[in-house]
């Protein structure tokens, strides 16, 4: 069992990229978290999905940022016009089930933009 | 009032210390009590789960809640080296989504 899988590891955008970053839940697990840690600060959450669907994207910044995980494929984090505030490690977690317990984190994908 | 607050760090003592973390919440609707430890440059992996008040022992670690005082706690003893990492207190309620204190930064030196 190879766990979270995320890739890149690490991503580097100039302001006004695209960044996309992917995450392969663990066998079994069809529930995917995307969370994200900005320097000095705590894991914040940013959405939640399904299977072809979004749960809970309450986390979400309104502009330039969106999610999906398809049918088929690993589940995306596209983050358009890249500007240095984003520059954090962005964390994937997928369970079982749906509630908070059962987690597994991967690696993350730690992105700067320059 | 912030819905998480984790005594700032970092933290560093002798190899054999016993270490006290320790968070405070304010949501009452938190049901699950957990801590994680992140290494460097790597994901959060859970350490400690519990759902109600008093104590929870796992071999050198025990996880402490208190649930009127909305406090908890992990504990260390006989801490070694390999126990340097970042410790983050999580929090969640009904729903899926975990609410992180900002982490601890622990140093045991040798």
């Amino acid at each position: 069992n190879a766990g979270v899988m995320q890739n890149p590891r690490h991503l580097v955008r100039r302001r006004g990229q695209e960044a996309r970053l992917r995450c392969s839940p663990m066998k079994g697990h069809s529930h995917v978290y995307w969370y994200r840690q900005l320097p000095e600060e705590g894991l914040k959450f940013m959405v939640y999905l399904q299977k072809e669907n979004i749960i809970d994207e309450s986390g979400m910044p309104k502009e330039r940022f969106s999610a999906e995980f398809p049918k088929e494929g690993p589940s995306i984090l596209r983050i358009q016009q890249v500007v240095r505030g984003d520059s954090a490690a962005y964390f994937c977690a997928s369970s079982p089930g749906g509630v908070g317990l059962g987690y597994t984190f991967g690696s993350g994908t730690r992105l700067t933009v320059v | 009032q912030k819905e998480v607050e984790q005594d700032p760090g970092p933290l560093s003592v002798p190899e054999g210390a016993i270490v006290s973390l320790n968070c405070t919440y304010s949501n009452s609707a938190f049901q699950y009590f957990m801590w994680y430890r992140q290494y460097s440059r790597k994901g959060p992996e859970l350490l400690m789960y519990t759902y109600s008040s008093g104590n929870k022992e796992d071999g050198r670690f025990t996880a402490q809640v208190d649930k009127s005082s909305k406090y908890i706690s992990l504990f260390i003893r006989d801490s070694q080296p390999s126990d340097s990492a970042t410790y983050l207190c999580a929090f969640t309620g009904a729903n899926s989504k975990l609410t992180f204190g900002k982490g601890i930064t622990l140093s045991v030196r040798p």
